[in-house]
């Protein structure tokens, strides 16, 4: 069985400062792994994946996610955070169970971004 | 064009109404899902579709029941509804199992439902 574990649900920096969302996952197998953001009233977006490819991985609007291994961890961060970064941030980890996809979704991360 | 997109975008209704959420893709995607997000903004899957065929269901009421018509649409029906249904429903599609794990799903913008 698979699991997400989102460290924080709030996270609060000032627009500049970098930004770290800290993700640990649980997966009986070799995971695949997302970052999606929510803006307030919207749908949720991509934002990078973890594809095995390389560890680092970059994603959209200078973020990026380190896959770890041996700490189950895919954080997320990005070097100087900006006003429009502010929205919830969810860890999303994809296996595949008795021939079934299933995503399961960490609990969220709301971001604060102070001016 | 909108990859996923589902209607209505708001629904008010009273309790004990029936109502209906539908969704389209237009990727091509085999998988299809239904997902719940509650006032803490947590995401719970309610139903899948792979092909037209159900390969998940959460525990969710039987009040809740998903139709496909076709691969491209995944529509949500709801019976009776509670209180306890108001929530944000996101449909999503995704590739199937068969096209890898790293393929990321696609979600539309939520159907945002109150039941007074």
């Amino acid at each position: 069985a698979q699991s997400v574990t989102q460290l924080d649900s709030h996270v609060s920096v000032s627009e500049g400062t970098p930004v770290l969302l800290r993700c640990n996952y649980s997966s009986s197998y070799s995971p695949s792994l997302f970052w999606y953001v929510q803006h307030p009233n919207k749908g949720l977006q991509l934002l990078l994946k973890y594809t095995s490819a390389a560890t680092l991985v970059k994603g959209i609007n200078g973020f990026e996610a380190e896959f770890k291994k041996s700490e189950t961890s895919f954080h997320l961060t990005k070097p100087s955070a900006h006003m429009s970064d502010a929205a919830e941030y969810f860890c999303v980890v994809s296996e595949v169970d008795t021939g079934r996809r299933a995503l399961t979704f960490g609990s969220g991360t709301r971001l604060q971004v102070q001016p | 064009d909108t990859a996923v997109s589902q209607t209505p975008k708001y629904l008010v209704t009273q309790m004990g109404n029936d109502k209906s959420i539908k969704c389209e893709q237009n990727l091509g995607h085999d998988t299809m899902y239904w997902y719940k997000q509650d006032s803490k903004k947590f995401l719970k899957i309610m139903f899948s579709y792979n092909n037209k065929e159900l390969i998940i269901n959460e525990t969710v009421p039987n009040r809740f029941s998903p139709k496909s018509p076709d691969k491209a649409h995944l529509n949500l029906h709801i019976n009776s509804l509670e209180l306890g249904d108001s929530a944000v429903y996101f449909c999503a599609s995704s590739p199937g199992v068969t096209a890898g794990l790293n393929t990321e799903a696609f979600f539309g913008q939520g159907t945002r439902l109150t039941v007074v």
